[in-house]
C-alpha cells in the first residue's frame, strides 16, 4: 500500500514555541492531505483539509492562525502549531489521499508542551 | 447528534471467539463506508472497504444496511493479534468521519 511519513515522531517543547510537523507521501502524488487530531481516548478529530497550492480548509473551532497548514507539493504538507500550550498536546496525524476515497495515513506525531 | 455512532466497548473477549460490533450513521446519502484498525499510540490502518452487499476478508466480514443506517463488522475466531481499536469510517463528498472507536482485546 501506500507509504506516508510523518517527521518528527514525537517533540516536547515549552510553552509559547512553534512546532512544525511534516507529512510526506513518499510513493504517490496526493491531491489532498489532511491533519487530524486525536486526545487520549478519543476518536480523531479532523482539523483541515488541504490540496497542493491552495489554501486550506480548516473545520469549524479550529483556528487558522494558531495551525498554519502550507501544501506546497504534491508530497509534502507541514502543520505548524503556533505558539503552542499544553492543551495543544495531542496526537497529531496526517493522511493522504490520490484520488480514490482511501486515505493512508501516517505514523503521528506526539506533541507534548510543557 | 454525532454523525457517526460506535459502542466504544471496551469488549473483552477469549481467544476463538467471535465478535460483533455496529456502527450508526446519520447521514443518508453517505456514500462509501470503512472499517480502519488502530493500534495503541499508532496511525489507523485500513482493515477493509464495506460494500452493499457485504463483504468476506478472511476472518472479517463486514456488512452495510442502508435502511437502518448501519454497517457492522463481524471477526470469527478471534486472535490475541485482533486486539486493537475499530473505527468505522463514513465518507461522503470527499468528506471522511471516524466514529470514536470500539475497543477490542482478545484474551488467552
Amino acid at each position: 500500500g501506500a507509504v506516508v511519513s510523518q517527521h518528527p515522531s514525537w517533540v516536547i517543547c515549552k510553552s509559547g514555541t512553534s512546532v512544525k510537523i511534516e507529512c510526506r507521501s513518499l510513493d504517490f502524488q496526493a491531491t489532498t492531505m489532511f491533519w487530524y487530531r486525536q486526545f487520549p481516548k478519543q476518536s480523531l478529530m479532523l482539523m483541515a483539509t488541504s490540496n497542493e497550492g491552495s489554501k486550506a480548509t480548516y473545520e469549524q473551532g479550529v483556528e487558522k492562525d494558531k495551525f498554519l497548514i502550507n501544501h506546497a507539493s504534491l508530497t509534502l504538507s507541514t502543520l505548524t502549531v503556533t505558539s503552542a500550550h499544553p492543551e495543544d498536546s495531542s496526537f497529531y496525524i496526517c493522511s493522504a489521499r490520490a484520488g480514490s476515497p482511501t486515505q493512508y495515513f501516517g505514523p503521528g506525531t506526539r506533541l507534548t508542551v510543557l | 447528534r454525532k454523525e457517526v455512532e460506535q459502542d466504544p466497548g471496551p469488549f473483552n473477549v477469549p481467544e476463538g471467539a467471535t465478535v460483533a460490533f455496529n456502527c450508526t450513521y446519520s447521514n443518508s446519502a453517505s456514500q462509501s463506508f470503512f472499517w480502519y484498525r488502530q493500534d495503541c499510540r499508532k496511525e489507523p490502518k485500513l482493515l477493509m472497504s464495506v460494500y452493499s452487499s457485504g463483504n468476506e476478508d478472511g476472518r472479517f466480514t463486514a456488512q452495510l444496511n442502508r435502511a437502518s443506517q448501519y454497517i457492522s463488522l463481524l471477526i470469527r475466531d478471534s486472535k490475541l493479534s485482533d486486539s486493537a481499536t475499530y473505527l468505522c469510517v463514513e465518507y461522503n463528498n470527499n468528506d471522511m468521519r471516524f466514529g470514536a472507536g470500539t475497543r477490542l482485546t482478545v484474551k488467552p
